[in-house]
């Protein structure tokens, strides 16, 4: 079983609409990294948050890190093509010394 | 700086041939990892370094091996490919302890048939 889970898995959007990806696991996450990776390429840093109830922002997108620090939530403002690839989450989960990812999620915009 | 660059960006193999994928940092980074992504299954670690001459095995080790010969390179073997090894391997690195951020190649698209 993935100890990070990813939901939804793939997601399509019209332009312009907002949308969020969910990165959730059992156990109290310690430091959970947002990657973005478009076809062919390899993954992209976006955010970093360590502390619960962090949030942190990019241009139209925006991190959150809820309280208990088991989950976050990555947010899209006013979608656009350049926003489309696949969106990964990795954590230091409790327990681990290293990063685990979750499956990822594929992001499509249509205009 | 070139960051981190991986060598070949595509291969196709037989089954039973076998290949070495290079992976290179400039970055004077101590960490180094090799990871395989597959369709829904994220990334998985498949060997990692915590310095030049160190390896360890990850969570999907069996069928390759690795090499830290150098502190800026990090070596995947697949001495006997298996179509099941068919997949995107990604290289990344990273300086130390005190950060769990990696900073990614663009990785190899391998297909073994």
């Amino acid at each position: 079983s993935q100890e990070l889970e990813q939901s939804p898995q793939s997601l399509i959007v019209q332009e312009g609409k907002n949308l969020t990806i969910n990165c959730t696991s059992s156990k109290t996450l310690y430091g959970l990294y947002w990657y973005k990776q478009k076809y062919g390429e390899g993954l992209i840093f976006l955010m970093m948050l360590q502390k619960g109830g962090e949030e942190k922002s990019h241009e139209k997108i925006t991190a959150k890190l809820d309280e208990k620090k088991q989950q976050s939530s990555l947010h899209i403002t006013a979608s656009q093509p350049s926003h489309a690839g696949i969106y990964l989450c990795g954590a230091v989960i409790q327990g681990a010394q290293k990063l685990v990812f979750g499956q990822g999620t594929r992001l499509t915009i249509n205009p | 700086n070139a960051g981190v660059t991986q060598t070949p960006k595509f291969r196709v193999l037989k089954t039973g041939q076998s290949m070495t994928l290079l992976c290179a940092q400039d970055m004077n980074h101590e960490y180094m990892y090799w990871y395989r992504q597959d369709p829904g299954m994220g990334l998985r670690l498949i060997h990692y370094s915590v310095g030049e001459g160190t390896t360890a095995k990850g969570e999907v080790p069996d069928g390759y091996n690795v090499s830290r010969l150098k502190k800026q390179n990090f070596l995947l073997g697949l001495e006997s490919a298996a179509p099941s090894q068919t997949s995107v391997y990604f290289c990344a690195s990273k300086p130390g302890t005190g950060t769990y951020e990696q900073y990614f190649g663009p990785g190899t698209r391998l297909t073994v048939t």
